[in-house]
């Protein structure tokens, strides 16, 4: 089975901090996705990567950066965490031709 | 631009009562269709998905969607509601292979005693 693993489930940080959320998948996927999932929206694509220090913008990508050193790891970094970033955060791999993706448990995000 | 749309944000049910989700979606290419579940402080979990062929597709826990191209559709059915799914559906569209996935909104399935 894929296994995506996201560091930390609950997250509490402070209004301008920099914060870094780590995801680790272990099936030598090419495409790893940041989202972020709010009540009612459904989940929106922050970022995404096709490759080794590759990166796309996805639909929000405001906020945020990310980092892919290495094929497993993909990091989400919030430059200044602010209080309208209190979310839940899901990262997500992908193998093509297979179309779908594998999730993490996501991390919950609170920024106070 | 593709989107997805789920028709009620909460359903309810009776357990051993049909589960009925709604999905329709918008796609200007032949697309890739999905439902994932997601139970509560949990990640998604593929349920099923349709790609090519037959156009009824079976998934995990009885779960089963039939991609309609004329009504753009792939609503999401389960003969009998059992307590376990209860939790949080999802449809998604993508128009190609790579994994990048355009939510709906998602619903609550709710299962009554």
């Amino acid at each position: 089975d894929v296994k995506v693993t996201q560091s930390s489930r609950y997250l509490v940080k402070r209004t301008g901090e920099k914060v870094f959320l780590e995801c680790v998948q272990d099936m030598d996927h090419e495409n790893m996705f940041w989202y972020r999932q709010d009540p009612g929206l459904g989940l929106r694509l922050i970022y995404f990567s096709y490759d080794v220090k590759m990166k796309e913008k996805g639909d929000i990508p405001e906020g945020y950066s990310v980092s892919r050193e290495k094929k497993e790891r993909f990091s989400l970094i919030l430059e200044s965490a602010s209080t309208n970033q209190t979310s839940m955060y899901l990262c997500a791999s992908s193998d093509p031709p297979r179309p779908e993706a594998f999730f993490g448990q996501g991390t919950r995000l609170t920024v106070v | 631009a593709q989107s997805v749309t789920q028709l009620g944000s909460h359903v309810s049910v009776s357990e051993g009562a049909l589960v009925l989700l709604r999905c329709n979606y918008s796609s200007s290419v032949p697309p890739y269709l999905f439902w994932y579940v997601q139970y509560p402080n949990q990640g998604l979990q593929l349920l099923l998905k349709y790609t090519t062929g037959a156009t009824l597709v079976k998934g995990i826990n009885g779960f089963e969607a039939e991609f309609k191209k004329s009504e753009t559709s792939f609503h999401l059915t389960k003969p009998s509601a059992h307590m376990s799914d209860a939790a949080e559906y999802f449809c998604a569209v993508t128009p190609s292979n790579t994994g990048k996935l355009i939510f709906g909104q998602g619903t609550t399935l709710q299962v009554k005693p």
